[in-house]
């Protein structure tokens, strides 16, 4: 089965910029959208990236996301991190057209 | 934008079911795929499946499959999921989700607590 892999955990001082990486198990990562998702404490997931690298209207363009084949991985990138940004940032991908998760990186802003 | 309410916490006992709605209200209910993702305490995201209501298709997670029923009313733009058999492992926070094309939209979800 496809899997997802990302890091436990981030940190970074605001201002600062953080990539969030998004490994996948097998095949292309490319081959596939994937999505990034926030999610603060106590609140539903939001989407901040859809389709590899598009930001969804309100999303400031601080948040960007990109693909690289080389290490089939997917890379979520915040530049100027604010302390709102503190947060679980999910990644999501298809599996045979059925979504998969990675496993989610909490992002502090210290 | 679409707006995806959910229905209300619940409190179940081992080998129950429990069925929770998502009504969408401001965008179109039945071109799109609706997924059902849970959120076990202190846990990550885990995608249960999912329905395109103007099909009435649904799909689902291996692992949730003879357990988990999916369905869409189109008259009132509502989904359903509903869980049988219920354990105490299932309990989490249960969340719908609309893939819009433009990005995903969620449900504020529902607790669903499984507790003899």
């Amino acid at each position: 089965n496809f899997m997802l892999t990302q890091p436990h955990s981030v940190s970074e001082s605001p201002g600062k910029t953080v990539t969030i990486s998004c490994t996948g198990s097998s095949g292309s990562i490319a081959s596939n959208y994937v999505q990034w998702y926030q999610q603060r404490p106590g609140s539903a997931p939001t989407t901040v990236i859809y389709e590899d690298n598009q930001r969804p209207s309100g999303v400031p363009d601080r948040f960007s996301g990109s693909i690289d084949s080389s290490s089939n991985s997917a890379s979520l990138t915040i530049s100027g991190l604010k302390t709102e940004d503190e947060a679980d940032y999910y990644c999501q991908s298809y599996d045979s057209s059925l979504w998969v998760f990675g496993g989610g990186t909490k992002l502090t802003v210290l | 934008q679409v707006q995806l309410v959910q229905s209300g916490a619940e409190v179940k006992k081992p080998g129950s079911s429990v069925k929770v709605s998502c009504k969408a209200s401001g965008g179109t209910f039945s071109s799109y795929t609706i997924s059902w993702v849970r959120q076990a305490p202190g846990q990550g995201l885990e995608w249960m499946g999912r329905i395109i209501p103007i099909l009435g298709i649904a799909n689902y997670a291996q692992k949730f499959q003879g357990r988990v029923t999916i369905t869409a009313d189109k008259s009132t733009s509502t989904a359903y999921m509903e869980l049988s058999s219920l354990r105490s492992e299932d309990t989490a926070v249960y969340y719908c989700a609309r893939d819009g094309g433009i990005g995903v939209d969620w449900g504020q979800g529902t607790l669903v607590t499984v507790s003899s």
